[in-house]
């Protein structure tokens, strides 16, 4: 049963702290988003991979997020330093060029105290 | 663990009932809808999708009718099951790799 897998499904930090969030795309699938949701704002995109190459991280504050793809196993989104408006559910998602069709893992609850 | 807010619409059927679940899109150049179901505590969860050159596609108990004129789009779930009380979100893209997501309805279902 192929899925997206993402660790952890919550953390809680400190205002200040570093926080990694991790993904492993489905195998075979070739782009990789970061969705981000909250109350106020809803899904919103984030960063976008396309075999492993950021095509579009506008949607992040570049001062204290990071999104990279070590391997194509592999996303992370990075959070230095953390801040109680970043209190959110981080998504990923990937999917196959010419298939707009998104697969979300179950996401990651993050919660900046 | 709940996922989305508490000031979304909500739909409220009957067990059995057909529901209908509108939304309005902003973009006349999105050739590409989808309509994704998210339950409490889990990702959104593609349901069906549509492209601009169709204006009525068929799933199983689920159907997706698109109206360009208004720029439209409605899913309707026949037979609504328990099971099917979720936040319902329309998602369109203009061709690009972005998909761009509705606010959201949450669909609640007495037994």
């Amino acid at each position: 049963d192929a899925r997206v897998t993402q660790t952890p499904r919550h953390k809680v930090t400190e205002m200040g702290q570093e926080v990694t969030m991790r993904c492993q795309p489905i195998l075979g699938h070739n782009t990789v988003f970061w969705y981000r949701q909250t109350m106020m704002q809803g899904l919103e995109l984030l960063a976008y991979f396309r075999n492993r190459a950021p095509l579009d991280d506008s949607g992040m504050p570049k001062d204290r997020f990071s999104a990279e793809m070590p391997d194509a196993t592999l996303a992370t989104l990075k959070i230095q330093p953390s801040e109680p408006r970043d209190s959110a559910v981080y998504f990923c998602a990937s999917g196959t060029r010419g298939n707009t069709e998104a697969f979300f893992g179950q996401g990651t609850r993050l919660t900046v105290v | 663990g709940e996922s989305v807010g508490l000031h979304l619409p909500t739909l409220s059927v009957q067990e059995g009932d057909n529901s209908i679940i509108n939304c309005a899109y902003s973009n006349s150049a999105s050739d590409y809808f989808i309509w994704y179901k998210q339950e409490s505590g889990k990702g959104p969860q593609f349901i069906i999708d549509i492209r601009s050159n169709m204006d009525k596609r068929q799933g199983q108990r689920v159907t997706v009718l698109l109206n360009k004129t208004v720029k439209h789009l409605s899913l309707q779930i026949a037979a609504t099951q328990p099971g099917d009380s979720a936040v319902y979100f329309c998602a369109e893209n203009d061709g690009s790799y972005k998909l761009i997501f509705g606010s959201g309805t949450r669909l609640l279902v007495r037994p």
